[in-house]
């Protein structure tokens, strides 16, 4: 599976947008990008998912560049509610049904006032 | 709707004690995954049941860790022997089976403290 680096913290402002950038060297044809968000004292929860190019949701906006060896994380006009550990994970779509999830050890986002 | 449910959500017990860890999946996930969070780290996993069967359970650290699913629904980690490295909050998720992406949903997780 290919490895993944982020950076281990960020800090922000309320009302600005955060990009995380994730490294993946090694990403493989069939990998997919996924990133988690997980608050303290919860379990991780889904944000988006993205194979190429562009991906947004309601949440956040996935950019992955032609060569697929990065991607960023753009979640738009933050709020405090926002802090939280960001994980990228890198892995193929889920065959047989299933596919057990990698995580590093996130980036973390603190949001001040 | 009801999502994931674990308990206890906290269980503090001593070395060598055996303990037991229940999931609750989301009504008609098939897919049914344990992973381990140690503090300041992302999750590890631990285990995966499609249905009644452990189709991986590679990432069982060792024979004392085992986990059941009979029914297909609700799951039970049981831990023997417990050590102090076994520490840790014990999260369970479930997904559709089927169901594109890696979108798993997990729940609050057990806390589990060996003393």
């Amino acid at each position: 599976l290919a490895k993944t680096t982020q950076p281990i913290s960020m800090d922000s402002y309320e009302g600005q947008e955060v990009n995380i950038t994730c490294s993946h060297n090694n990403i493989a044809t069939n990998d997919y990008i996924t990133w988690y968000q997980q608050f303290p004292s919860q379990g991780p929860r889904f944000i988006i998912q993205g194979y190429k190019t562009k991906v947004t949701n309601e949440v956040a906006s996935l950019f992955i560049p032609a060569d697929r060896k990065s991607s960023t994380l753009s979640l738009p006009r933050v709020s405090l509610s926002d802090t939280a550990v960001y994980y990228c994970l890198v892995s193929p779509a889920p065959t047989g049904g299933y596919n057990k999830l990698i995580f590093g050890a996130g980036t973390r986002l603190a949001v001040h006032p | 709707g009801a999502g994931v449910s674990q308990t206890p959500s906290n269980k503090v017990t001593e070395k060598g004690k055996y303990v037991e860890l229940r999931c609750d999946p989301i009504s008609g996930h098939t897919a049914l995954y344990w992973y381990r969070q140690s503090l300041g780290q992302g999750p590890e996993f631990l285990i995966y049941f499609q249905g009644t069967g452990a189709a991986d359970d590679s990432g069982l650290p060792n024979d004392r860790f085992f986990a059941v699913r009979p029914e297909g629904s609700v799951s039970t980690l049981k831990i023997q022997r417990t050590e102090r490295g076994d520490s840790a909050v014990y999260l369970c998720a479930s997904s559709l089976i089927g169901r594109s992406g890696n979108e798993q949903f997990f729940g609050p997780g057990t806390r589990l403290t060996v003393l």
